[in-house]
């Protein structure tokens, strides 16, 4: 089983929608990042938490350190907030800084 | 630039050639990470470095892979002798400082190698 799991794996929805993907991880964590990548391969940080939540625009992040459990949300969403959207968690491994773990993603696709 | 580069962004190959993927961090920043993407997949860590050393390499999948930072600024991953399987995006990113695990990482835009 993975460490992260994200749900769905894909998405399409129609403009304006609120969307919402998921983000569940079994391990402890000292953060945890949601990520857009856009095809082209780039990666960008859209958030970085350790408790609670988060807002920047139109993307809301939450995160839930007991249930281990991360949400994305994106209000009124738009054609160009199409991409693949990637949680990803840094383990607290009590020692040295280790490179994040992520999901697999999930593609999502806003229709006009 | 103020973001992280990385060269070339395409790269194919012939199997069992070697090839030389670069990162060029965010001046300033202290650590550096690799990761493999394959297609329709997360990515995957390779390597870190603090400075010049590598301390983590547990992600690196064969021998035939060889990352270096000499002068703790610029990284080159290294794979020899290439396989079909390594074909994959590879992202090199920085973050700024190591104390803290709660640094941002800021991703290069990937290396996309491709070997036939």
């Amino acid at each position: 089983k993975n460490e992260v799991e994200q749900s769905p794996q894909n998405l399409t929805a129609q403009e304006g929608e609120f969307i919402t993907i998921n983000c569940s991880y079994s391990v402890g964590i000292s953060a945890l990042h949601w990520l857009q990548q856009h095809p082209g391969g780039g990666i960008v940080s859209l958030f970085m938490l350790s408790s609670g939540k988060k807002k920047h625009g139109r993307l809301i992040a939450t995160i839930n350190i007991q249930e281990k459990h991360s949400s994305l949300h994106i209000t009124a969403s738009h054609p160009r907030d199409s991409a693949v959207y990637i949680c990803a968690v840094r383990k607290y491994s009590g020692g040295g800084a280790d490179g994040l773990t992520f999901g697999k993603g999930t593609h999502l696709i806003i229709q006009p | 630039g103020a973001g992280v580069s990385q060269s070339p962004r395409y790269k194919v190959a012939k199997r069992g050639q070697d090839v030389a993927l670069r990162c060029d961090p965010i001046s300033g920043h202290v650590s550096l990470f690799w990761y493999q993407q394959a297609l329709g997949q997360g990515p995957e860590f390779l390597t870190y470095f603090q400075n010049e050393a590598q301390l983590d390499k547990s992600g690196l999948p064969s021998d035939r892979f060889f990352a270096e930072r000499p002068e703790g600024s610029v990284s080159t991953l290294k794979i020899q002798r290439t396989q079909q399987e390594d074909s994959a995006v590879y992202l090199c990113a920085s973050s700024l400082a190591i104390a803290s695990r709660r640094n941002e990482q800021f991703f290069g835009p990937g290396t996309r190698l491709t070997v036939l």
